[in-house]
């Protein structure tokens, strides 16, 4: 079965400064691979998703994640923080051949410092 | 609607008490999904319907849970004889198609309190 594993429930950077957030998969097949945004009192919003046309995949607001096979990672970065990317994230993997089950990571809660 | 609406946003039931939520998805999507999030958790999958047809139940924790979408658009989780860990935020997802990569959009959830 599949799973996603977030390294950091919680993550403190200062405006301006690099984002990077942690996501480590295990699938047996090519597995689909997402990251969703949640803000406060809000549904989670899809950022990106990967499937297998490129291994570096661009979202929104900046955002990006490289899909590693090696390392089974799909970690996200943002060059630069903002104060608005303050929520909390999650990484959430699926696979095809069957009824199709979205399975989410625990989440990391990014806090960004002024 | 433009996105997905879910109805109550806040339920309080006492142990003991059933309770149903409602999910409005988007227009036309065929795909609906149920989720559970506990605090500090991230959502856990419950059950998946393709229209009309409920095709994955394996994460509905008991058989007290219950969940329909008889006409393929608006659907129902049902809770009999609520429990205090099923205090939750129940989330309700739906997409465009079927597969596996495709965009899930979420509601905002119900919060569950079961006192």
């Amino acid at each position: 079965a599949q799973s996603v594993t977030q390294l950091g429930s919680h993550v403190s950077v200062s405006e301006g400064a690099l984002v990077l957030l942690r996501c480590n998969y295990s699938s047996s097949v090519p597995p689909y691979l997402f990251w969703y945004v949640q803000y406060p009192n809000q549904g989670l919003q899809l950022l990106l998703k990967y499937t297998s046309a490129a291994t570096l995949v661009k979202g929104i607001n900046g955002f990006e994640a490289e899909f590693k096979k090696s390392e089974t990672s799909f970690h996200l970065t943002k060059p630069s923080a903002h104060m608005s990317d303050a929520a909390e994230y999650f990484c959430a993997v699926s696979v095809g051949g069957g009824t199709y089950k979205y399975i989410f990571g625990t989440g990391t809660r990014l806090k960004v410092l002024a | 609607g433009a996105g997905v609406s879910q109805s109550p946003r806040y339920k309080v039931a006492k142990r003991g008490q059933d309770v149903a939520l409602r999910c409005d998805p988007i227009s036309g999507h065929v795909s609906l999904f149920w989720y559970q999030q506990a605090l500090g958790q991230g959502p856990e999958f419950l059950t998946y319907f393709q229209n009309e047809a409920q095709l994955d139940k394996s994460g509905l924790p008991s058989d007290r849970f219950f969940a329909e979408r008889p006409e393929g658009s608006v659907s129902t989780l049902k809770i009999q004889r609520t429990q205090q860990e099923d205090s939750a935020v129940y989330l309700c997802a739906s997409s465009l198609r079927t597969g596996p990569n495709e965009k899930l959009f979420f509601g905002s959830g119900t919060q569950l309190s079961v006192l």
